[in-house]
């Protein structure tokens, strides 16, 4: 098993472009959860998923949108990418909203 | 958004030595967890915790849950090089939507000293 995958691990993309990050799990969770996490700042929610065409907002949306077509991936997109979402991207996977949650080895984006 | 006071923010110590870092909220949580983040990668989880007062180690690793479900601490023993990363406490409870959702502290760094 993979686990949690991500594509792609680094990206550079200048202000008012747009990309989609993929995040793929093989473990066939329900749930599944897009982070950020800045310096010194912990990780923090963007959007999340209960379940194979539902998404919801995390703690930190605006600017993020989420996609969740086939229950074993999670897009997240940033349609005008802005200087303040540079950041590392981290994908989750769950069972349960209650159970472990398996991380991603990350997406390092940079905008300049 | 809700708040983990993750503490200290940093370490360095000798290897053989041992460690401690806690976490402390305003709110209560059902679960605590501890995670461990090594360069480049995302986090593992190490311990979970469930229950108030709950006491639970993983090899050299001890942590506790709060009698007040407000805090935890985690204990290393015996710290070895490959202990070196970012160690993050979670708070989990459950949010406005129904689903249980981690709220993350900043993160101890630890660094051990050959």
């Amino acid at each position: 098993n993979a686990g949690v995958t991500q594509t792609p691990k680094f990206r550079v993309l200048k202000t008012g472009q747009s990309m989609t990050l993929l995040c793929a799990q093989d473990m066939n969770h329900e749930y599944m959860y897009w982070y950020r996490q800045d310096p010194g700042m912990g990780l923090r929610l963007i959007h999340y998923s209960v379940g194979e065409g539902t998404t919801a907002k995390g703690e930190v949306p605006d600017g993020y949108n989420v996609s969740r077509l086939k229950k074993q991936n999670f897009l997240l997109g940033l349609e005008s990418a802005a200087p303040s979402q540079t950041s590392v991207y981290f994908c989750a996977s769950s069972r349960r909203s209650y159970n472990e949650q398996f991380f991603g080895p990350g997406t390092r984006l940079t905008v300049l | 958004g809700q708040q983990l006071n993750q503490s200290p923010q940093s370490m360095f110590i000798q290897e053989g030595e041992d460690v401690s870092m806690n976490c402390t909220s305003s709110s209560i949580f059902n679960t605590w967890l501890w995670y461990k983040q090594d360069p480049g990668e995302g986090p593992v989880l190490l311990i979970a915790l469930y229950k108030a007062g709950e006491l639970t180690s993983n090899g050299r690793l001890t942590a506790q849950f709060g009698i007040t479900r407000k805090d935890s601490f985690l204990n290393i023993s015996a710290s070895i090089p490959s202990d070196v990363g970012i160690y993050f406490c979670a708070g989990q409870q459950l949010s406005g939507a129904g689903s249980y959702q981690l709220t993350f502290g900043k993160g101890t760094k630890l660094s051990v000293i050959p």
